[in-house]
């Protein structure tokens, strides 16, 4: 039971370039999440999916797009990468759409945008 | 807007030292909160506090809400040098079919030997 699994670790791009986060979880859970994490921002919603098959806005979605691509996986696609999306990406997973549910993480991407 | 706070942002302090972080929201349908410690990795879940008044214990940590104040703590007694790491507030709202969840900035925690 590996939990949530995050790939890449690491990664380099150059302004323009296109990359797609893969996440995974394999718990059985419903709801999967995207989240970036800034120095003195806090974790920032960016997508999640309730259940398999449906994907919402989270607070900042602009630049990003998502995929539920089953119950198990939520990728992250990144379409031109800007500087401005140098963050730590990290993907959450939980039972339920997260009201008096806890939300296991992933280990995180760092991205780094030159 | 709903938002979270955290206080202080950072703190160092020496092995022994009993330490109180705290955390204020101001949330619209708060439903819970709940505090995370995360080290050079992913959060990983301490608490969940739904109802004022009611003290939740983990060892050396302990937290408490209180919700006609909006705020609650995190204690940690006895502190070491594992207990290093980022403490994250996040307030959960219902209303949506997801539960929102608002993170404060966090607090770095720094224990010396």
């Amino acid at each position: 039971n590996a939990g949530v699994t995050q790939t890449p670790k690491f990664q380099v791009l150059k302004t323009g370039q296109s990359m797609t986060l893969q996440c995974a979880q394999d718990m059985n859970h419903n709801s999967m999440y995207w989240y970036r994490q800034d120095p003195g921002m806090g974790l920032r919603l960016i997508y999640y999916s309730a259940s398999e098959g449906t994907t919402d806005k989270g607070e900042v979605p602009n630049g990003y797009n998502v995929s539920r691509l089953n119950k198990r996986e939520f990728s992250l696609r990144l379409e031109s990468a800007a500087p401005s999306q140098t963050s730590v990406y990290f993907c959450a997973s939980s039972a339920q759409p997260s009201g008096q549910e806890t939300q296991y993480f992933g280990p995180g991407t760092r991205l780094l945008v030159l | 807007e709903d938002k979270v706070v955290q206080s202080p942002l950072s703190l160092v302090v020496h092995e022994g030292d009993t330490v109180t972080l705290n955390c204020s929201y101001e949330v619209t349908n708060f439903r819970s909160l709940l505090w995370y410690k995360q080290e050079k990795k992913a959060p990983t879940f301490l608490f969940m506090l739904t109802s004022s008044g009611i003290e939740k214990k983990s060892g050396r940590l302990s937290s408490i809400l209180d919700k006609k104040e909006l705020f609650s703590i995190l204690n940690i007694t006895a502190t070491q040098t594992g207990d290093s790491a980022i403490y994250l507030c996040v307030a959960n709202a219902g209303g949506t079919s997801y539960g929102k969840l608002t993170f404060g900035q966090g607090t770095i925690l720094t224990v010396h030997p």
